[in-house]
């Protein structure tokens, strides 16, 4: 149990365009996720706080009008790169908290490349 | 505010040998900490995590790891390692058993030698 997907795992862009990454629990509802970068040989960096049916809550430093994210049902949450620049190419990670005591389950990733 | 340092940032070692992989925290409430395993171009799978109670944990893969408080310290072992352990390890601490936030050490790439 306890699993969580992103779609696309892998996705190249040109620079201006948008893209949408998404983030499903698949067998628990999940009323927080979290959205992580990370830099090549970096830690994982924490975006955002979102939960189910209200706004995220974003780390400092990380543009909102950017980075997108809308957490619309218990299973399901996304993340929009709007007007994508080379300098967004990163690898991004969601993670699922709803059940097993709050434990946070991590999706596989989203290797964002921007041109 | 709570912080993680991973004091080593690369660890090599032989295949069967035994490694110990650093984690130490600081934080001014009680923490849950977890070590969490990262292969390439994959997600994160926890190892195991301390929430309360025994001070020895034991998680998957055959790790383990001890929550020491007076040294602030939370280091993971195992006894004998095989290739298949290398990947990258993450440390992480949060504030409560909730959907509370995690912050992550800087990562250490262990690395099996045959």
């Amino acid at each position: 149990g306890a699993v969580v997907s992103q779609h696309p795992s892998r996705v190249i862009c040109k620079s201006g365009t948008s893209v949408k990454i998404e983030c499903r629990s698949l067998d628990f509802q999940a009323t927080t996720m979290f959205w992580y970068r990370q830099f090549p040989k970096k830690s994982l960096m924490l975006m955002a706080t979102s939960n189910e049916g209200s706004k995220a809550t974003y780390e400092q430093g990380v543009e909102k009008d950017k980075f997108l994210i809308n957490h619309a049902s218990l299973t399901l949450s996304t993340l929009t790169v709007t007007s994508a620049h080379p300098e967004d190419s990163s690898f991004y990670i969601c993670s699922a908290s709803g059940g097993y005591g709050g434990e946070q389950f991590f999706g596989p990733g989203t290797r964002l490349t921007v041109l | 505010a709570q912080s993680v340092t991973q004091l080593d940032s690369q660890v090599p070692v032989f295949e069967e040998a035994p490694v110990e992989l650093r984690c130490n925290y600081s934080s001014s409430v009680s923490v849950y900490l977890f070590w969490y395993v990262q292969y390439p171009n994959q997600g994160l799978q926890l190892l195991l995590k301390y929430l309360s109670g025994s001070t020895l944990v034991k998680g998957i893969n055959g790790f383990e790891a001890e929550f020491n408080k007076s040294q602030t310290s939370f280091h993971l072992r195992k006894p004998s390692v095989h290739i298949s352990d290398t990947a990258e390890y993450f440390c992480a601490v949060s504030g409560g058993q909730g959907a509370q936030k995690l912050v992550f050490g800087q990562g250490t790439r262990l690395t099996i030698n045959p």
